[in-house]
């Protein structure tokens, strides 16, 4: 069965600093991973996802990912945090139909 | 990227109450789905949808219904709510493999 672990729950950066969020998957085929982010009171929005092809990934609000086969991980980056980009992040894993699985989330807090 | 909207977004109501979360999508998806999402957790998936006159229950136990007249249109509904069910609930539609979220309904049970 597919699942998706986010090994850090909280995590602090100062603003300008670099940042990267974990994301291991469990999957049994060739998966399609994506990145959402979430504001306090908001749903999910898409930041980027990866299906197949160039294994680094560029999504909204200058975030990247890449996607490590060996390491079955799709770890989140960002060169420069700013302060608006304090908020949850879900990695997941899936195709898009019911068999989608979600981590629970990093919740990231950005320090002036 | 879709369009989804979810009415109402908050929501306080007494135990043994009958709501309707509302949820609407413009993008013409045929498979929506509903999440419940708790703090700290994953988000569970408590039903979901294919296309019209289809529903299905999701991993997760809910004693929610759901139904799907309308591609645009899904609703769900608790018969008797109950402090247990406070959470938030989101709606998101797909196309082949991208589910699009909408804002959430924060519902408290009191």
């Amino acid at each position: 069965a597919q699942s998706v672990t986010q090994p850090d729950i909280h995590i602090t950066v100062s603003e300008g600093a670099s940042l990267e969020l974990r994301c291991n998957y469990s999957y049994g085929a060739t998966p399609y991973l994506f990145w959402y982010v979430q504001s306090p009171g908001q749903g999910l929005q898409l930041l980027l996802k990866y299906f197949s092809g160039d294994t680094l990934v560029q999504g909204i609000k200058g975030f990247e990912a890449e996607f490590k086969r060996s390491q079955s991980s799709f770890n989140l980056r960002k060169p420069s945090v700013h302060w608006s980009d304090a908020a949850e992040y879900f990695c997941a894993v899936g195709a898009g139909n019911n068999d989608m699985r979600f981590g629970a989330g990093t919740r990231l807090t950005v320090k002036p | 990227e879709a369009d989804i909207y979810q009415t109402p977004r908050y929501l306080v109501i007494g135990t043994g109450k009958k709501i309707t979360l509302e949820c609407s999508q413009t993008m013409g998806h045929d498979k929506m789905y509903w999440y419940q999402q708790d703090p700290g957790m994953e988000l569970h998936l408590i039903h979901y949808s294919y296309g019209v006159n289809s529903t299905e229950k999701g991993d997760l136990s809910s004693e929610s219904t759901v139904s799907r007249i309308r591609t645009e249109h899904f609703p769900l509904t608790l018969e008797s709510a109950r402090p247990s069910h406070t959470s938030q609930y989101l709606c998101a539609s797909s196309d082949l493999e991208t589910q699009y979220f909408g804002p959430g309904t924060r519902l408290l049970v009191l």
